[in-house]
């Protein structure tokens, strides 16, 4: 089935500092991706979605110069964390349509810790 | 506006026990329908899936949803619960453009 990798699985650094998560359709295209960011014990919040070749879509009150979306192919979409700060300390998840299903595919989410 | 809503924020069950977590969404259309479930240390998997037709819809590992549009619900259910379904579950109506989680019903199973 359509596999979703996303890297790295877990991250720390330090405050003011920027991180780069990579989402990644392995065996399918994607055209379109999506980034959530989940808190502890809290449901899945739909930050953006991203769109191959052109800008992303951001949600509202997500800050688009502090969460920058990259879909550069068709399998490759990033989401980067500048200047980050302890509040940005999350669980980031990304997913992808599997093309025809209708279905969304999940990477494995990447654990930000912000020091 | 958009919106789905799970009412029960937090469950337990016995084992063995029957199971019903509540969806209910407000869409202009009705929207393809989801459920998904993370478990502990895991990431999100696919239960099931409502797009048209029979609105009883079988999903994995036991599980089926009932599709109701003159309530707007889609209610997961579970004759027999296991151990292994503690886990956090969410509903997820996709109106075409976008998937948007519900809030989640975190399952507590019991001996």
């Amino acid at each position: 089935g359509a596999v979703v990798s996303q890297h790295p699985s877990r991250v720390i650094c330090k405050s003011g500092t920027s991180v780069k998560i990579e989402c990644r359709s392995l065996d399918f295209q994607a055209t379109t991706m999506f980034w959530y960011r989940q808190f502890p014990k809290q449901s899945l919040m739909l930050m953006a979605t991203s769109n191959e070749g052109s800008k992303a879509t951001y949600e509202q009150g997500v800050e688009k110069d502090k969460f920058l979306i990259n879909h550069a192919s068709l399998t490759l979409s990033t989401l980067t964390v500048t200047s980050a700060h302890p509040e940005d300390s999350s669980f980031y998840i990304c997913s992808a349509p599997d093309s025809g299903a209708n279905v969304l595919t999940f990477g494995a989410g990447s654990r930000l810790t912000v020091l | 506006a958009q919106s789905v809503t799970q009412p029960d924020i937090h469950i337990t069950v016995s084992e063995g026990a029957s199971l019903e977590l509540r969806c209910n969404y407000s869409y202009g259309a009705t929207p393809y329908l989801f459920w998904y479930v993370q478990s502990p240390g895991q990431g999100l998997q696919l239960l099931l899936k409502y797009f048209s037709g029979d609105t009883l819809v079988q999903g994995i590992k036991g599980f089926e949803a009932e599709f109701k549009r003159s309530q707007s619900s889609f209610n997961l259910r579970k004759p027999s619960v296991h151990w292994s379904d503690a886990a956090e579950y969410f509903c997820a109506p996709d109106n075409g453009n976008q998937f948007y989680f519900g809030t989640g019903t975190s399952l507590t199973v019991i001996p």
